[in-house]
Formats: structure tokens, C-alpha cells, sequence
């Protein structure tokens, strides 16, 4: 099974910061199928990027994945109030594992 | 637009079973699978496994073998998660989620709003 290590544990930034959220696969993930996703307190989860750097329908462009192999990052160019939240990546190239998740809050 | 609405909330007793519904609307039901997520209080997201509404193919989760069954209704456009042999440790909100018809390989797009099953006695 894949392991998906997710770093860092909370990120603390600012409204307009720039955030750089990493995940880290224990072995390469086959073709890139990797995606990340958001949740907010009380909410399901919702899906930001596919295939590591495709968008989903709605995203704003100020959500952007890269990576390949066994590291994966999620950008999010300029902090909005509504993205604190939690993150997580999945990967399913082999089975379906996701993350332990990344906690953005409010600095 | 594509909505998945689950059943609601569930308190089950140890070593009973429980069944989530998931009610599919806005898309061809029978042109994806539904895959089940769960999430324990607290914690991160599990995959538990996968069916093709297409053909009703399935794919579990290991740890779950033989205490989990996945189903469809194609008539009603519902799935159907059952979980049997209930723990505490099952405590956690259930999720169904649109995916691939052909293969549980895929992203999860979109999500139920969760239902959350109380393991207690």
C-alpha cells in the first residue's frame, strides 16, 4: 500500500500569503494520479486538483498542483478567508489512500 | 446539478449491522461508480471501497473484506453501503462519492454530505 505523508501538520499564514502544502508518497505513483482535496469543519470534502495538476470544475486559479513520482505540492497563490481549512491528497494509482492532511489556519 | 444525498445519522449497537443509502441525481447514474469514505471522529479519510454502477462490480477495501457490502438500485439511482459485525472503532461519518464506472482508480467528485454512524452500547 501507498503511504502518503502530508507536511506540514498545520501551516499558519496570513490573508494574501502565498501557501505551499506537500505530500510525499512512499513510492512512486503511477502516471500522476494523485489529487487533493479540501474540507471545512462540518463539511465533506471537496475536490480541488486531479492528475496532480488539473483543476477541477470551479476552482479558482489561485488553487495549483505539481509533481510527479513521490512528491506532489498543492500552491495556493494568495490566501482568500474561505481556504482556511483542511487538505488532503489521495493517490489511485494503486488502490485509493489519502493523507493524513494538512490544517491551514488563520495566523 | 450533480447531487448525492445520503441517508441519515444511525446508532447501532456492537455487533450489529448498519446500511447507508446514497441517492444520485443530475448525471447518468449507471455512467460511474460510487466509492464509500469514511472519516472517525477526529481523523483523516478512509477509502473502504468501490462500486460500478455500470455493472455492479465491486472492490473493498482489505481490512473490510467479508463485513462490508456495496449495492445499487440502478431503478432508483441509489447506492447502498452495509457495513455488518459493528465496533466502536466504526464510530465516523460515511461518505459515498461519484467516481469511475470502470475502475475504482479514480478521484472522488462529488461527495454526500455524510452519514454519521454511532457505534455504542
Amino acid at each position: 500500500e501507498i503511504v502518503l505523508t502530508q507536511s506540514p501538520g498545520t501551516l499558519s499564514l496570513s490573508p494574501g500569503e502565498r501557501a505551499t502544502l506537500s505530500c510525499r508518497a512512499s513510492q512512486s505513483v503511477s502516471s500522476s494520479y494523485l489529487a487533493w482535496y479540501q474540507q471545512k469543519p462540518g463539511q465533506a470534502p471537496r475536490l480541488l486538483i486531479y492528475g496532480a495538476s488539473s483543476r477541477a470544475t470551479g476552482i479558482p486559479d489561485r488553487f495549483s498542483g505539481s509533481g510527479s513520482g513521490t512528491d506532489f505540492t498543492l500552491t495556493i497563490s494568495r490566501l482568500e478567508p474561505e481556504d482556511f481549512a483542511v487538505y488532503y491528497c489521495q493517490q489511485y494509482g494503486s488502490s485509493n489512500t489519502f493523507g493524513q492532511g494538512t490544517k491551514l489556519e488563520i495566523k | 446539478q450533480v447531487q448525492l444525498v445520503q441517508s441519515g445519522a444511525e446508532v447501532k449497537k456492537p455487533g450489529a449491522s448498519v446500511k447507508v443509502s446514497c441517492k444520485a441525481s443530475g448525471y447518468t447514474f449507471t455512467s460511474y461508480g460510487i466509492s464509500w469514505v469514511r472519516q472517525a471522529p477526529g481523523q483523516g479519510l478512509e477509502w473502504m471501497g468501490w462500486i460500478s454502477a455500470y455493472n455492479g462490480n465491486t472492490n473493498y477495501a482489505q481490512k473490510l473484506q467479508g463485513r462490508v457490502t456495496m449495492t445499487t438500485d440502478t431503478s432508483t439511482s441509489t447506492a447502498y453501503m452495509e457495513l455488518r459485525s459493528l465496533r466502536s472503532d466504526d464510530t465516523a461519518v460515511y461518505y459515498c462519492a461519484r467516481s469511475a464506472a470502470g475502475t475504482w482508480l479514480d478521484w472522488f467528485d462529488p461527495w454526500g454530505q455524510g452519514t454519521l454512524v454511532t457505534v455504542s452500547s
